[in-house]
């Protein structure tokens, strides 16, 4: 399996607060990825990172933003969280470009 | 955008049965994605294939590039085998993906 670790795995906040989901990996891979998993839609991308500082929006990004100051960490953050953003969270790693995606653990991330 | 529908959307099957899952999408494509999430929610790759076909066990991935199209097999279905297929595509950048909203497949002993 891929060294993939999302942390943290479950989270209750409020609405309105501040909420940061870290992604760590130990395979090097240039590649990572933040969905959100919701019932009825596929995996929808968030944000994504091609490399160290570099990132760019998925098809829902409104409301977050990422960041990626080393290759193996990228986190995502939710400014201010809303019950809209009541999801479960994936974060996905790729060694290059057209490649296979593995995938973290999940987050299951409540906001009341 | 490229589209990407899966069916049937629901499937239960019988242990030993022979099962198909159906992708079809709407773009010209570099390869395809087939992906599997377990029950407890954890998603693993299960193949990626841009011709032909591909076999890992008793699952067999299939793609026909001028029809747009892409078939998951299982052979000899078991129990352990209920779970969600999901299908995805590149987007026409490459380095994104379009998930179809996946098969759930049930598999009775």
């Amino acid at each position: 399996d891929a060294g993939i670790t999302q942390s943290p795995r479950h989270k209750v906040t409020e609405t309105g607060t501040p909420v940061t989901l870290r992604c760590h990996q130990t395979e090097n891979h240039r590649y990572m990825y933040w969905y959100r998993q919701d019932p009825g839609h596929g995996l929808r991308l968030i944000h994504y990172s091609y490399g160290v500082k570099d990132t760019d929006k998925g098809e829902v990004s409104d409301g977050y933003s990422v960041s990626r100051s080393k290759t193996e960490d990228f986190l995502l953050t939710l400014e201010s969280a809303t019950s809209s953003q009541t999801s479960v969270y994936f974060c996905a790693i790729s060694r290059d470009r057209v490649h296979e995606q593995y995938f973290g653990p999940g987050t299951r991330l409540t906001v009341t | 955008k490229n589209e990407v529908e899966q069916s049937p959307q629901n499937l239960t099957a019988q242990e030993g049965e022979f099962i198909t899952i159906n992708c079809s999408y709407s773009v010209g494509i570099s390869a395809l994605h087939w992906l599997q999430q377990h029950p407890g929610g954890g998603i693993v790759s299960l193949f990626m294939l841009s011709s032909g076909k591909k076999k890992h066990g008793r699952l067999i991935a299939t793609i026909n590039i001028q029809e747009k199209h892409s078939s998951l097999h299982i052979t000899a279905s078991h129990p352990r085998d209920s779970a969600v297929y999901i299908c995805a595509v590149p987007k026409s950048s490459g380095d994104k993906l379009t998930f179809g909203t996946g098969t759930r497949l049930a598999v009775r002993p």
